[in-house]
């Protein structure tokens, strides 16, 4: 069965750096999405993306964060400049199109010192 | 008001006992509707989708009441692998965007 990957599984880094997530959404899905939880809290919308662009963004979503989908297969979200409350779980989803059922990655854990 | 609510529970419902959890939704334009599964430090799964008519998988039955903006989903015959968070999921107007609740939690016990 297909499905999205993520990685890394966890991610450890010091305040400040820059990080990427990486995600490769299922083949033939259109629209993609990233999701963050922290620890004990709800999900969180970041963003979406469809035919190339953000079709939405939430407040979260300020200008340290950036999505990009490099070479058609990749999607990718880059923190500039993390901060400590940016340590959460993020997962990557994709949605075919035919259909609005949401398919996960694992999640990537990042951990901000 | 939420755009989606859950009661945040923690549910704690002996084995063998049927339980059920609502979750209401403020836009009435919302298409889709959703129960999402997900298990601690895991990412959410599909548990079903909702329909207008109902629905029924196995132990697991969804309702949507349109007209008092509710979806229900009643869990029968509880097992303890059933413990998870349960999260209420509707499209907004696009289609393609999705309202999360906060989940509601459910402990089976022995």
């Amino acid at each position: 069965e297909p499905e999205v990957t993520q990685t890394p599984s966890h991610q450890v880094t010091q305040m400040g750096q820059e990080v990427i997530l990486r995600c490769v959404p299922i083949s033939n899905h259109l629209y993609f999405y990233w999701y963050r939880q922290i620890l004990g809290q709800k999900v969180e919308f970041l963003v979406s993306f469809y035919n190339n662009e953000i079709s939405e963004k939430s407040e979260i979503f300020d200008d340290q964060f950036s999505v990009e989908r490099p070479d058609g297969s990749n999607f990718t979200l880059k923190i500039r400049s993390t901060k400590l409350e940016d340590s959460a779980m993020y997962f990557c989803a994709s949605i075919r199109g035919d259909n609005n059922i949401q398919y996960f990655g694992a999640g990537t854990r990042l951990s901000v010192l | 008001r939420k755009e989606v609510e859950q009661d945040p529970g923690p549910f704690n419902v002996p084995e063998g006992a049927t339980v059920a959890f609502n979750c209401t939704y403020s836009n009435s334009a919302s298409q889709s509707f959703f129960w999402y599964r997900q298990d601690c430090r895991k990412e959410p799964k599909l548990l079903m989708s909702v329909y207008s008519s109902g629905n029924e998988d196995g132990r697991f039955t969804a309702q949507l009441n349109r007209a008092s903006q509710y979806i229900s989903l009643l869990i029968r015959d509880s097992k303890l692998s059933d413990s998870a968070t349960y999260l209420c999921v509707v499209t907004r107007d696009s289609n393609y965007q999705l309202i999360w609740g906060a989940g509601t939690k459910l402990i089976i016990k022995p």
